[in-house]
């Protein structure tokens, strides 16, 4: 009964370092999400992927690259990390639209990054 | 685009009072709307969600929220709050797509016991 699973929870990196934030679900989802939590901004959409094998921009990709591997992971990569990119990262993931009803977002647990 | 406002940032409220936490949302097409809650070092969970149908939704534990077309609105009230309420809480909004949602950005209410 994992949901959605995240790793690593917590990482500290210097600037110009590269990470990769790794996410998987265990529901059959199609949609994965990206996100960042920052305090007092609530939270932002980085990327997101609708279906395995597209990815889209969300409000704020600079210095974000992802991969949808397969339907159950979607990973979040840092090439070159700078002190802005200090923030709560969350996945998440939801199921298919069918019949007008909408599937709620599932989320992991989260990953805090620090960046020096 | 869509955007959502949470007026309140902190909504402090003692054991058993009520309470509302405020959302407004801005769009120009139809949307569904969410609460989110997020207790410490978690992540966020739903709490209640409005697709169609009947304006006024609730939850489990007592949480109900109403939408309000004309003044594009979705606050969150209880009428009596528990310790375990203590939580930030979040309004959501997406499109008829539902690949994208956007957030405001919350509201930390705090229950004094």
């Amino acid at each position: 009964n994992a949901g959605v699973t995240q790793t690593p929870k917590f990482q500290v990196l210097k600037t110009g370092q590269s990470m990769t934030l790794q996410c998987a679900q265990d529901m059959n989802h199609n949609s994965m999400y990206w996100y960042r939590q920052d305090p007092g901004m609530g939270l932002r959409l980085i990327y997101y992927s609708a279906s395995e094998g597209t990815t889209d921009k969300g409000e704020v990709p600079n210095g974000y690259n992802v991969s949808r591997l397969n339907k159950r992971e979607f990973s979040l990569r840092l090439e070159s990390a700078a002190p802005s990119q200090t923030s709560v990262y969350f996945c998440a993931s939801s199921g298919p639209w069918r019949g007008g009803q909408i599937g709620e977002l599932f989320f992991g647990e989260g990953s805090r990054l620090t960046v020096l | 685009a869509q955007s959502v406002t949470q007026l309140d940032s902190q909504v402090p409220v003692f054991e058993e009072a009520p309470v509302e936490l405020r959302c407004n949302y801005s769009s120009s097409v139809s949307v569904y709307l969410f609460w989110y809650v997020q207790y410490p070092n978690q992540g966020l969970q739903l709490l209640l969600k409005y697709l169609s149908g009947s304006t006024l939704v609730e939850s489990i534990n007592g949480f109900e929220a109403e939408f309000n077309k004309s003044q594009t609105s979705f606050h969150l009230r209880k009428p009596s709050v528990h310790i375990s309420d203590t939580a930030e809480y979040f309004c959501a909004v997406s499109d008829y797509t539902g690949n994208q949602f956007y957030f405001g950005t919350g509201t930390s209410l705090t229950v004094i016991p």
